[in-house]
């Protein structure tokens, strides 16, 4: 069963420094996301991605935070500098249609800023 | 705010038994409900969903129950598996941006003690 896939697992970074999480989504899908949670709180939307240009995006997803689909395959998260409450799981997502009834997750990077 | 809320964190079930969740939401503009279930260290998986016109959606074990009036549904798992444990949200699409997101509940741990 086709699925989406994420790397690293696990990322651990100082503060101040960039990071860049990266997907791939299943490959017939159009439309793509990140979410991320917290550590005991919900999984937070953060940015959908369609047609090369961001959709949507939450007032968590600020000035530090960019997303590219640099090619046919990859789709990346980028923090540009991180903060200690960026520390959370990182999960991206993508589907077929458009209003997102079903999603498919990535297993998630843990980012862990210290 | 909490649009979509699942007040119990946990709930701890024995094999064989009935397995109740609880999600209460707020909006009543949402239309579609899915629950997600959750392993430590994998991404979210779609589990079951429900359209507001409907009141009950039955897939194998699981059955989701929607009352409108109430803005509150359940997902029933019966019998309950030691499988089955896991975080399992509820959530809404929010159809507010041009793609659309998922808003997620905090989750519910289940644990099926066999």
């Amino acid at each position: 069963e086709p699925e989406v896939t994420q790397t690293p697992s696990h990322q651990v970074t100082q503060m101040g420094q960039e990071v860049i999480l990266r997907c791939v989504p299943i490959s017939n899908h159009l439309y793509f996301y990140w979410y991320r949670q917290i550590l005991g709180q919900k999984v937070e939307f953060l940015v959908s991605f369609y047609n090369n240009e961001i959709s949507e995006k939450s007032e968590i997803f600020d000035d530090q935070f960019s997303v590219e689909r640099p090619d046919g395959s990859n789709f990346t998260l980028k923090i540009r500098s991180t903060k200690l409450e960026d520390s959370a799981m990182y999960f991206c997502a993508s589907s077929v249609g458009r209003l997102n009834e079903k999603l498919f997750f990535g297993s998630g990077t843990q980012l862990s800023v210290l | 705010d909490q649009q979509v809320k699942q007040n119990s964190p946990s709930l701890s079930v024995q094999e064989g038994r009935i397995s109740i969740l609880n999600c209460d939401y707020t909006n009543s503009m949402f239309d579609y409900f899915l629950w997600y279930k959750k392993y430590p260290a994998e991404g979210p998986t779609f589990l079951i969903s429900i359209s507001s016109i409907k009141d009950k959606n039955e897939d194998g074990r699981f059955t989701v129950f929607l009352n409108k009036s109430a803005k509150h549904l359940s997902l029933h798992i019966v019998p309950s598996q030691p499988g089955d444990s896991a975080v399992y949200f509820c959530a809404a699409p929010n159809y507010g941006g041009s793609q659309g997101n998922l808003i997620f509940g905090k989750g519910t741990k289940l644990s099926v003690k066999p």
